[in-house]
């Protein structure tokens, strides 16, 4: 199976900063990747596709980059509705395999 | 528009099976290139995904659980059922079901609300 980590596991963070959260694969997915966001009690929403494909209806203060084996999501300007906890998804290969998370909290 | 919804017991027994069952609107799942996927979430953990059907009927299962999962559709009631037999605690977490739209897609799009199922005498 494809190992999916996530650096870093927390980060704080006020509003209006960039925050960048870090996504490594355990072998090259080429540009298979998801990103998510999850809000407590909530299921996960997609925010980008194919490491840099931005979904319909996601604010343009979000966007990926990577390929191969490392990928990152970046918020430009962190919003309120932001503070969440981001998981990437691996693409390529069954099984599916998310990483652990990163949680966005207020500084 | 989209939407999944799951249904099952919020209970369980160990050693029992559970039955979860995702209904769905807004697309149809005999589509070419639909899929939907079980996911499920221990509290406070990561998601793990488990399952999967097809438009055509072709089945995936996490090779892990593979003899204890079974998923199946109901293409006229919009419904995908999940069984997972022999319950242990550790199964304890949210159940989610999720879309995957497209042939060469195995993002997910559509998620349910999620269901908690707990496994305890």
């Amino acid at each position: 199976d494809i190992q999916m980590t996530q650096s870093p596991s927390s980060v704080s963070a006020s509003v209006g900063d960039r925050v960048t959260i870090t996504c490594r694969a355990s072998q090259d997915i080429n540009r298979w990747l998801a990103w998510y966001q999850q809000k407590p009690g909530k299921a996960p929403n997609l925010l980008i596709y194919d490491a840099s494909s931005l979904q319909s209806g996601v604010p343009s203060r979000f966007s990926g980059s990577g390929s191969g084996t490392e990928f990152t999501l970046t918020i430009s300007s962190l919003q309120p509705e932001d503070f969440a906890t981001y998981y990437c998804q691996q693409a390529k290969d069954l099984p599916f395999t998310f990483g652990p998370g990163t949680k966005v909290d207020i500084k | 528009q989209v939407t999944l919804k799951e249904s099952g017991p919020a209970l369980v027994k160990p050693t029992q099976t559970l039955t979860l069952t995702c209904t769905f609107s807004g697309f149809s799942l005999s589509a070419s290139g639909m899929r939907v996927s079980w996911i499920r979430q221990p509290p406070g953990k990561a998601l793990e995904w488990l399952a999967r059907i097809d438009w055509d009927d072709d089945k995936f299962y996490r090779r892990s659980l593979k003899t204890r999962l079974t998923i199946s559709k109901d293409t006229s009631k919009n419904q995908v059922v999940l069984t997972m037999t022999n319950m242990d605690p550790v199964d304890t977490a949210t159940y989610y079901c999720a879309r995957t739209s497209g042939r060469d897609v195995n993002f997910f799009d559509s998620w349910g609300q999620g269901t908690l199922v707990t496994v305890s005498s």
